[in-house]
């Protein structure tokens, strides 16, 4: 049974800080990693993706992957009210995701201003 | 470029009832994927189909089924409809199947069956 575990928060962080959302899995053969942001009411959005080990950055947003670890994370640097969603942790064993993304239950992210 | 299209966004059916749920993908994009969302058990994979052809399938029941036309337009349909249906459901497509192709999802179907 491939899982993928997320705290369901809420975290919360002030205006301007780091936020770290964590997530790990149990397929270690899994090999792709991707982060999707949901607003309450809207449908996922894609944030990021990364396959290698190591981190991957994107403006404010940086993904790490520990492959040995079987964890990823999300930073969020300068946070900014506007990124209060639900963030999903979603890994596959291969590809983009199209033969199936196995999805944690997200975190609860609050950015208190 | 416009996005994944998903219709109807609402639908109340009945339990007993059939219901078909309809999404366009993102231009170009070959493969169309199915999820049901739940707050008890968030997103689980339906089913995905590519160039027509179911290429996966998730664990749900054969109640549960869909199919591919050749413009890539994709439908789902849930046939005796049991209240524990109640769900959003979300179409994502991609380009293609390989690494350098995520899913991006359209808007959802909020389906209530009661």
């Amino acid at each position: 049974q491939k899982e993928v575990e997320q705290n369901s928060g809420p975290l919360s962080v002030p205006e301007g800080a780091i936020a770290s959302l964590n997530c790990t899995y149990s397929d270690r053969g899994s090999q792709s990693f991707f982060w999707y942001r949901q607003y309450s009411g809207k449908s996922p959005e894609l944030i990021m993706f990364i396959y290698s080990n190591g981190d991957k950055e994107d403006g404010r947003f940086t993904a790490q992957l520990n492959k040995a670890s079987q964890y990823v994370s999300l930073l969020i640097r300068d946070s900014q009210p506007s990124d209060s969603a639900t963030y999903l942790c979603a890994v596959n064993l291969s590809g983009g995701g199209a033969d199936g993304l196995t999805f944690g239950k997200g975190t609860h992210l609050i950015i208190q201003p | 470029k416009a996005g994944v299209t998903q219709t109807p966004r609402y639908l109340i059916k009945t339990r007993g009832q059939q219901v078909t749920l309809s999404c366009s993908p993102i231009s170009g994009h070959r493969s169309v994927s199915w999820y049901q969302q739940t707050p008890g058990q968030g997103l689980q994979f339906l089913f995905e189909y590519f160039s027509e052809t179911q290429r996966n399938k998730g664990n749900f029941p054969g109640r549960f089924s869909g199919r591919q036309f050749s413009n890539s337009r994709s439908e789902m349909n849930v046939s005796t409809l049991e209240l524990g249906d109640s769900a959003l459901y979300l179409c994502a497509s991609s380009r293609n199947r390989d690494t350098n192709s995520p899913l991006h999802f359209g808007n959802g179907t909020r389906l209530t069956v009661t």
